[in-house]
């Protein structure tokens, strides 16, 4: 069965903090696509980054990024320095099997960030 | 259009009517997905257009959801005799290709009384 899981439900943080979202999951498909996607207050989610399965690079953009891990299906995100604009729900979410075009989701984290 | 829009915003609906939910994708988007969030569920996958066909429906609840998507544009999503199990908000998102980073639209929050 193909799962997301992203265990911490809440994470609160002081502004300028280091952070890290948990991002675990589980596929018997041997090519796939990972993601994550920011949802502000305002509710539009935002794509932030698509990894595919062969590509285990870590990847960085600015104060964000990203550590993909195959040995242990995880695909974690941090977030340096954090900033109040950071405060949202992050969904890490994985590519669907065969020609599926879906993604399944993880429940989210839901990060504040405080002055 | 810059960005995918959907409308209504919002629909307050009473059991039992059917609504039509519209996306309009980024032109030149050829996949279309439909999602529905609602808080004890997540994000759920409801259904994905390749153009005009519909390779994956796996994902609509009941036989009382539909969509279709027409000149590989605009897509519609119905709901029939809707329950209050339906309300939610529905998202839909396109892509160029399929799974290639998707643009979410803001959604259309449904209520079902």
């Amino acid at each position: 069965a193909q799962k997301v899981t992203q265990a911490q439900t809440e994470i609160s943080v002081v502004e300028k903090e280091d952070v890290t979202l948990d991002c675990v999951y589980e596929t018997r498909d041997t090519t796939y696509y990972l993601f994550w996607y920011k949802q502000p207050p305002s509710g539009e989610l935002v794509f932030l980054i698509r990894r595919n399965s062969f590509d285990e690079q870590n990847e960085i953009s600015g104060r964000y990024s990203w550590n993909f891990q195959k040995s242990t299906s995880s695909f974690n995100f941090t977030i340096t320095a954090s900033q109040v604009v950071d405060s949202a729900v992050y969904f890490c979410a994985l590519s669907g099997r065969g020609s599926q075009g879906n993604l399944i989701f993880g429940k989210g984290t839901k990060l504040s960030v405080k002055p | 259009g810059a960005g995918v829009s959907q409308s209504p915003s919002n629909k307050v609906t009473e059991k039992g009517k059917d609504v039509e939910l519209r996306c309009d994708p980024i032109s030149g988007h050829t996949a279309l997905y439909w999602y529905r969030q609602s808080l004890g569920q997540g994000l759920e996958f409801l259904i994905y257009f390749q153009g005009n066909s519909a390779p994956d429906k796996s994902g609509l609840p009941s036989d009382r959801f539909s969509a279709e998507r027409t000149g590989g544009s605009v897509s519609t999503l119905t709901i029939q005799r809707t329950q209050q199990e339906d309300s939610a908000v529905y998202l839909c998102a396109s892509s160029l290709e399929r799974l290639a980073g998707e643009t979410f639209g803001p959604g259309t929050r449904l209520t079902v009384l």
